[in-house]
């Protein structure tokens, strides 16, 4: 069966340090992966989308960015964070017509 | 207007209670339609998933959908305070990419003892 890995579980970073975030899929190949932010109070917002090694598509404007080295590895990153960057960050993976899957996430602070 | 529109409660039930999650939307494009629970600091957990207007039945839940008011629900039947959670519904266009959903803010869900 297929799992998610994704870690930490929960970060605090000052404002300005660079942040990488990690996620890995098993039991699976050539799948589609997401990053996926959620808000206090909000929905979930499609941050990033893989399709493929290397193959990275955004969804909206930010100060994030999103790299996939290896077919079930799927990696967020920034240089320099800043304080709306705070949020539930969510790794998800799916297959050609299957539905999305979500990884338990990392809270990440910023202060 | 927002793509999906759900009322974030908090919705109290007393437990055995029957409960109705609701989601309206917008986009006639939409082809699927999902709902999700989501307990404190996890991370959702896929609950129903349909590609047609109807009921789908698993279990207590039942996902109805109807394209043509663009109006989904979730029942819940005889409730037990394990269902207290968040609750998403989340929608998609093509079923090339089933990742790129639009969800809902999500319905707090809380079923007392």
């Amino acid at each position: 069966s297929q799992t998610i890995h994704q870690w930490p579980a929960t970060l605090v970073q000052p404002v300005g340090s660079p942040l990488s975030l990690e996620c890995t899929v098993e039991g699976t190949s050539n799948p589609n992966l997401y990053w996926y932010r959620q808000a206090a109070g909000r929905g979930l917002q499609l941050l990033f989308y893989s399709v493929g090694i290397g193959q990275i598509s955004s969804e909206v404007p930010q100060n994030l960015s999103a790299s996939r080295p290896q077919d079930r590895q799927f990696i967020l990153s920034s240089k320099k964070l800043l304080l709306s960057d705070s949020g539930f960050y969510l790794c998800a993976w799916s297959e050609l017509g299957s539905p999305l899957h979500f990884g338990n996430g990392t809270r990440l602070t910023v202060t | 207007q927002k793509e999906v529109e759900q009322d974030p409660g908090p919705l109290s039930v007393p437990e055995g209670a029957i409960v109705s999650l609701n989601c309206t939307y917008s986009n006639s494009a939409f082809q699927y339609f999902m709902w999700y629970r989501q307990y404190s600091r996890k991370g959702p957990e896929l609950l129903m998933y349909t590609y047609s207007s109807g009921n789908k039945e698993d279990g207590r839940f039942t996902a109805q959908v109807d394209k043509s008011s663009k109006y989904i629900s979730l029942f819940i039947r005889d409730s037990q305070p394990s269902d207290s959670a968040t609750y998403l519904c989340a929608q998609g266009e093509g079923s090339s990419n089933t990742g790129k959903l639009i969800f809902g803010q999500g319905t707090t869900l809380q079923v007392k003892p």
